[in-house]
């Protein structure tokens, strides 16, 4: 049963503290995608990879996350300090080959007090 | 600037209806069109992808229309029951090449016994 999965599932930290969220992506798929949702901006795109190469990271604040993939079956989301709005859920999901069909893994529900 | 609608945001329909859930697109340019379920404090389901080249897609008692064109893709949902109830997204990718997708902010219906 192929499926991206992501720990931890809930994460309660306080400011200042540094996050670390991984993904281990459908094995095969050549992309990996980080989301974020929050009820206001609902789903936002943070960064993706391709091949575990970097393509875009325009959506993320480039001061304190970062993103990599050091390899096919690991990515990795940082937030270092992190922030009260930084509280979210984040999502990876990893994409395939063919037609680009993006699977969703469970989440990453974010705490920041 | 891709931006994907949804309208309406909220809809509550009783067991047995036919629905239809809307989704437009600002950029005709796109690759492929997703509708996606999310349940609540859940990740994101897909249900149907279609590519550019495709007017419809079917699974069960689902289907999705695309008119490239208008800018317009719609969810059909045939007798619908309790356990459709969630909230359902739609998303446009492949502007410029690229794998990324485009929200929108979802449709949250419920469906009353």
């Amino acid at each position: 049963d192929a499926r991206v999965t992501q720990t931890p599932r809930h994460k309660v930290t306080e400011m200042g503290q540094e996050v670390t969220m991984r993904c281990q992506p459908i094995l095969g798929h050549n992309t990996v995608f980080w989301y974020r949702q929050t009820m206001m901006q609902g789903l936002e795109l943070l960064a993706y990879f391709r091949n575990r190469a970097p393509l875009d990271d325009s959506g993320m604040p480039k001061d304190r996350f970062s993103a990599e993939m050091p390899d096919a079956t690991l990515a990795t989301l940082k937030i270092q300090p992190s922030e009260p709005r930084d509280s979210a859920v984040y999502f990876c999901a990893s994409g395939d080959r063919v037609y680009n069909e993006q699977f969703f893994g469970p989440g990453t529900r974010l705490t920041v007090l | 600037k891709q931006e994907v609608t949804q309208i309406p945001a909220a809809l509550s329909v009783p067991e047995g209806e036919n629905l239809v859930l809307n989704c437009s697109f600002t950029d005709s340019a796109i690759y492929n069109l997703q509708w996606f379920r999310q349940d609540p404090g859940k990740g994101l389901t897909s249900l149907l992808l279609i590519q550019s080249s495709q007017r419809e897609q079917t699974s069960g008692r689902l289907n999705a229309s695309l008119d490239k064109s208008s800018g317009r893709s719609t969810l059909y949902i045939a007798a619908s029951q309790p356990g459709d109830s969630a909230t359902y997204l739609c998303a446009v990718g492949g502007q410029g090449g690229s794998e990324k997708l485009v929200f929108g902010k979802g449709t949250k219906l419920t469906v009353n016994p």
